[in-house]
């Protein structure tokens, strides 16, 4: 089954850490650039980074850049991202979303996760 | 950035009614637009890409058009089960940005 599989959420405190994890299956993981998309509560979808197919190359939206890391092991089918120095405003559902192109750059998703919930909180 | 502005932020229509939802763009964007459906408790679906390609899978009374900086998703036929919130989302450069979400409900 073609399916992406998050895990990792949790309750952190300011300041904290956190390595959110997406398991992808049905597909050539390898193939297709992978992005993190986060949802604040009652909030619209929020893009957060993308990295190639290979681990090449990374982009992330600029209140993230600096404390959030992307990277990925093709070997074991897996997307991860490491958040650092959390603040409140992260709190969020963040899901992994699948490119709908094997091309590096800029694109649409069509395959995503049910999401994880992370909650910055003191 | 590139700013995706959704109205409205809300409709509510009967069933079989033809609900259209708009999208604009900042600045120019071509056709690199997409359109999610989101439903709680499930899985984001893409809908529409390319401006009007529709998804495999999606039921054709969902349509997609537009270039440029204006865009629209169109039901033909409201059914109950498309009762849920439309993104749309600009693919042309990063970051990567959605509108605002338009919430779709049954009068």
């Amino acid at each position: 089954e073609v399916q992406l599989l998050e895990s990792g959420g949790g309750l952190v405190q300011p300041g904290g850490s956190l390595r959110l994890s997406c398991v992808a299956s049905g597909f050539t993981f390898s193939n297709y650039p992978m992005s993190w998309v986060r949802q604040a509560p009652g909030k619209a979808l929020e893009w957060v980074s993308i990295m190639s197919g290979s681990g090449g190359s990374t982009y992330y939206v600029d209140s993230v850049r600096g404390r959030f890391t992307v990277s990925r092991d093709n070997s074991k089918n897996t997307l991860y991202v490491q958040m650092d120095s959390l603040r409140a405003e992260d709190t969020a559902i963040y899901y992994c979303a699948k490119g709908g192109g094997s091309a590096w750059g800029p694109d649409w998703f069509d395959l995503w996760g049910q999401g994880t919930l992370v909650t910055v909180s003191s | 950035d590139i700013q995706m502005t959704q109205s409205p932020l809300s409709v509510s229509a009967s069933v079989g009614d033809r609900v259209t939802i708009t999208c604009r763009a900042s600045q120019g964007i071509s056709s690199w637009l997409a359109w999610y459906q989101q439903k709680p408790g499930q899985v984001l679906k893409l809908l529409i890409y390319d401006a009007s390609r529709l998804q495999g899978g999606v039921p054709t009374r969902f349509s997609g058009n537009g270039s440029g900086t204006d865009f629209t998703l169109t039901i033909s036929s409201l059914q109950p089960e498309d009762i849920a919130t439309y993104y749309c989302q600009q693919a042309v450069s990063f970051p990567l940005t959605f509108g605002g979400g338009t919430k779709v409900e049954i009068k």
